[in-house]
Parts: structure tokens; C-alpha cells; sequence
């Protein structure tokens, strides 16, 4: 297990279609975060998980988005009727509950409405 | 979680020490520094974290000062791929070890030149 892994990375889509992006946090880690980031900002937190419970969700997360990890595992984001204003990088990151050392981020998917 | 300023951007000579400083004056007692950085297209990366004492990693050494109103994150000799955008972070490390959001703000640019 070499990291966070998050797909896609790119995605490109016309505005009012809906999204879904994954994300595999690292195995043994059972707290798992989505973020969002756009240009010259720094990442803006979303939601996080801790197993499949959703223990926080920000005020960024309109009802048009919904995060779920169903197994405490993998986690999807999907965001319905995308706006152009959805354009951003989403980050997903996970870490250990035991104790923390920092969390471990994916590359990230970068998506692109049209 | 306390908030952070960083200057916006920074250089320095490629094997030279690199110095970023951060103030976060309204700091509480139960309160740690985080340093994270962001290399383009990436996810960030955790560094290094402390809470009164100087720590140094592999990566990198911080320096708390005594009142803990500010820091400094040190790379003793910045190579090229130091360039990144490095954010500064504070926040509580919940009783238990339990984790929470991390509050990024813009960050300092640092830029290592040839």
C-alpha cells in the first residue's frame, strides 16, 4: 500500500451533469477527509469520516454534494448539477486514529466544469 | 483553531538554508504547529509538528519560540524540489489522540533558485 490513491485525476464535465470521485485512503487508516482546493488557495476542508461514520461535514458541502464510505473503506464524492463554480481540486487524506503523525493526502482530482 | 499569517512568498539559493517563519500570536497552550507543503499538482505533504520544543525530522527542523507566538521552519540545505507552497498550521490535538480538521490558509510560496 504506497499511499492515497484517488480517481480519476482529471475530469472534465459540462455543467448540470453530475460527478463522482473516489478515493482509496491507506489501508490501516481509518479516518479518511475530503478537501477542496481552487487556484491560489490554500485546501478547504469538507468532510471527514471516521469508518463509515460521517462525523463532520462544513458548511462548503451544499446539498448538492454527498460523501459516503460505505464499508469504512473507500470513500465517493459526488457532487449532482455541477456548477461552474465546482471547478476545483478535490483532495482526499487520510490518517491513523491512534495517533497522529500528520495526514497522508492524495494527488488529488481535478475537476473541470464546462 | 488559532489562526496563522505567513508572509506570501520567499527565495532562496539552492543549498542554502531556507527560513520560514510564521507568526501565530493568539496561540493556545494545548495547541500544536503543523508544517505541511504543497508541490505543484500534488497533494500536500506533511513535514513536521511541535508543540514547545524544537523537533527536527529528515526533513526539516522547527524552532518554537519560547512564547510560542511564532516559528520557523528550517530546510537546512533547499535543493530545487523544495520548491512548494509550505502552509503553517495550529491546532488542538484533541484528548484521546483523536484527530480534526486542519485550517489551511494560503501559505508561503518559497521559490529555490540555481
Amino acid at each position: 500500500d504506497t499511499g492515497v490513491s484517488q480517481n480519476p485525476r482529471h475530469k472534465i464535465t459540462k455543467r448540470g451533469q453530475n460527478v463522482t470521485f473516489r478515493c482509496d485512503p491507506i489501508s490501516e487508516h481509518n479516518r479518511l477527509y475530503w478537501y477542496r482546493q481552487t487556484l491560489g488557495q490554500g485546501p478547504e476542508f469538507l468532510t471527514y469520516f471516521q469508518n463509515e461514520a460521517q462525523l463532520e461535514k462544513s458548511r462548503l458541502l451544499s446539498d448538492r454534494f454527498s460523501a459516503e464510505r460505505p464499508k469504512g473503506s473507500f470513500s465517493t464524492l459526488e457532487i449532482q448539477r455541477t456548477e461552474q463554480g465546482d471547478s476545483a481540486m478535490y483532495l482526499c487524506a487520510s490518517s491513523p486514529r491512534q495517533k497522529f503523525y500528520g495526514y497522508t493526502f492524495g494527488s488529488g482530482t481535478r475537476l473541470t466544469v464546462v | 483553531d488559532a489562526k496563522t499569517t505567513q508572509p506570501p512568498s520567499m527565495d532562496c539559493a539552492e543549498g542554502r538554508a531556507a527560513n520560514l517563519p510564521c507568526n501565530h500570536s493568539t496561540i493556545s497552550g494545548n495547541e500544536y504547529v503543523y508544517w505541511y507543503r504543497q508541490i505543484h499538482s500534488q497533494g500536500p505533504q506533511y513535514i513536521i509538528h511541535g508543540l514547545k520544543n524544537n523537533e527536527t525530522n529528515e526533513m526539516a527542523s522547527l524552532i518554537i519560540t519560547e512564547d510560542r507566538k511564532s516559528s520557523t521552519l528550517i530546510l537546512p540545505h533547499a535543493t530545487l524540489r523544495d520548491t512548494a507552497v509550505y502552509y503553517c498550521i495550529v491546532r488542538v490535538e484533541e484528548v484521546g489522540g483523536a484527530n480534526s480538521k486542519l485550517t489551511f490558509g494560503k501559505g508561503i510560496t518559497l521559490s529555490v533558485r540555481p
